[in-house]
């Protein structure tokens, strides 16, 4: 158990639902960040947040909104989905100090499923 | 940008064979490595990370990595692999004077067979 708990685990949805990923972490972090993880690509960074701030959105769709309310929870909320964003979508946080960033601790995961 | 390759995309040994997995980055700058492994059905985990100090790092399960700055390489290494290391393994690295991201590379798969 790393601290980061991620809800659901799996998600299977249609193109034309609306669902939300939820990530919280009891760690006392500061800095929550969404990856999305496909088959044989890279880890791809999403969104991140400092201090519940949004300080990175590596040019995702915006069929993905991001929500942070509190430094320990993160939203990912999905509508309008296309096949091709079925993927392991990671929550991670860690503790920024100053200009540097901390270790990145991960949740397991929501594997989704788009149909 | 920053960018880290992992030059292998599947590696399948014996048990007790020797492992050492390929990492190389590029950044101009000071960075920081980070090590990590996913094991079959469980989340990403930190087996090991340099700062700095000491270039060979020691990490969990008997891993270690040595960060070779004029090569730009962090390669990680374990004398005898066991079957229960089977997992993918991830490069990532960041720089340490700014603000920026973590960058992974694409994993490297490790099949260890009895």
């Amino acid at each position: 158990e790393t601290g980061v708990t991620q809800t659901p685990r799996h998600l299977v949805m249609g193109m034309t639902n609306k669902k939300s990923l939820k990530c919280e972490q009891h760690l006392g972090h500061n800095a929550m960040y969404w990856y999305k993880q496909s088959a044989k690509k890279p880890l791809e960074l999403m969104f991140v947040y400092n201090f519940k701030e949004q300080t990175e959105n590596n040019s995702v769709p915006s069929r993905f909104s991001p929500e942070c309310p509190n430094s320990s929870h993160l939203f990912l909320h999905l509508h309008t989905l296309q096949p091709e964003d079925s993927a392991l979508y990671l929550c991670a946080s860690s503790q920024v100090s100053g200009l540097a960033e901390g270790t990145q601790y991960f949740g397991p995961g929501t594997r989704l499923l788009v149909l | 940008a920053q960018s880290v390759s992992q030059h292998n995309h599947h590696v399948i040994l014996s048990e007790a064979a020797s492992l050492e997995l390929g990492c190389n980055y590029s950044y101009g700058g000071t960075v920081n490595l980070f090590w990590y492994v996913q094991y079959p059905g469980q989340h990403l985990q930190l087996l090991l990370k340099y700062f700095s100090g000491d270039p060979l790092v020691k990490g969990i399960k008997g891993f270690e990595a040595e960060f070779i700055k004029s090569k730009f390489s962090f390669n990680l290494r374990k004398p005898s692999v066991q079957w229960s290391d089977t997992a993918e393994y991830f490069c990532a690295v960041t720089s340490n004077s700014g603000n920026t991201p973590l960058v992974f590379g694409k994993g490297t798969r490790l099949s260890v067979i009895a």
